[in-house]
């Protein structure tokens, strides 16, 4: 079965700064996709960034960018520059193969990131 | 409307009471798909429908009954819930759920509270 794990159960950072959420994942299918999420207080699952497992260069998007090391069987996440608006949960998420077919998501149990003034 | 929605976003009921959550997605995707999101636990994937039609049931209890009537709608009707169903609901929609880069986007969310 494929698993996610995110050790960080809290983190905080200073505005401005950056901050890198830290993501393993173990699977033996050699084809996977990796997607970091933001869950802000409201609710809401926000899609960040996508890196898939044949992807040669590391997945950017605006101020996050994933630090993907295959061997290591890592997807870090790194946000650059953080903002207030930054504070929330992040989810890091494994798509699973299901046994009738299609996709599904596993998540990791979440890191909540405070930024701080 | 953009994006996906969902209705309510907060739901009070007592354990003898019949409801419905709802959603909609407005991106022309294929896909939806309901999650559940207790305290303390990771999401857990309840149903998947491609095309209108179920391919995943995650051993949900029957309690919860879904509903596919096109692929921009997706229901989840309960009944006779349990006060451990009190959690986050969310619902999310991709284009097509057999892409090897498919990507699943979120509504916001019912949360719903079981008394």
């Amino acid at each position: 079965a494929q698993k996610i794990t995110q050790t960080q159960p809290g983190m905080f950072v200073q505005e401005k700064e950056a901050v890198t959420l830290d993501c393993t994942y173990d699977t033996s299918d050699p084809s996977y996709g990796l997607f970091w999420y933001k869950q802000p207080s409201s609710g809401e699952m926000i899609f960040l960034i996508y890196q898939g497992s044949y992807d040669q260069q590391n997945a950017t998007e605006g101020r996050y960018s994933l630090n993907f090391q295959k061997a290591r069987k890592s997807a870090n996440l790194v946000i650059s520059a953080s903002q207030l608006g930054d504070s929330a949960m992040y989810f890091c998420a494994m798509r699973d193969r299901l046994t009738g077919g299609g996709n599904k998501l596993t998540f990791g149990t979440g890191t909540q990131l405070k930024v701080e003034l | 409307e953009t994006g996906v929605t969902q209705t309510p976003r907060h739901l009070v009921m007592g354990m003898t009471n019949k409801k419905s959550l709802k959603c909609e997605q407005h991106l022309g995707h294929n896909a939806m798909y309901w999650y559940k999101q207790s305290a303390k636990k990771p999401l857990e994937l309840m149903f998947v429908y491609n095309f209108k039609e179920q391919t995943e049931n995650n051993s949900v209890p029957s309690r919860f009954s879904p509903e596919c009537p096109n692929s921009s709608h997706l229901f989840l009707h309960l009944h006779t819930l349990q006060p451990e169903d009190s959690a986050l609901y969310l619902c999310a929609s991709s284009q097509d759920s057999y892409s090897p880069t498919d990507t699943q986007y979120f509504g916001p969310g019912t949360r719903l509270t079981v008394l």
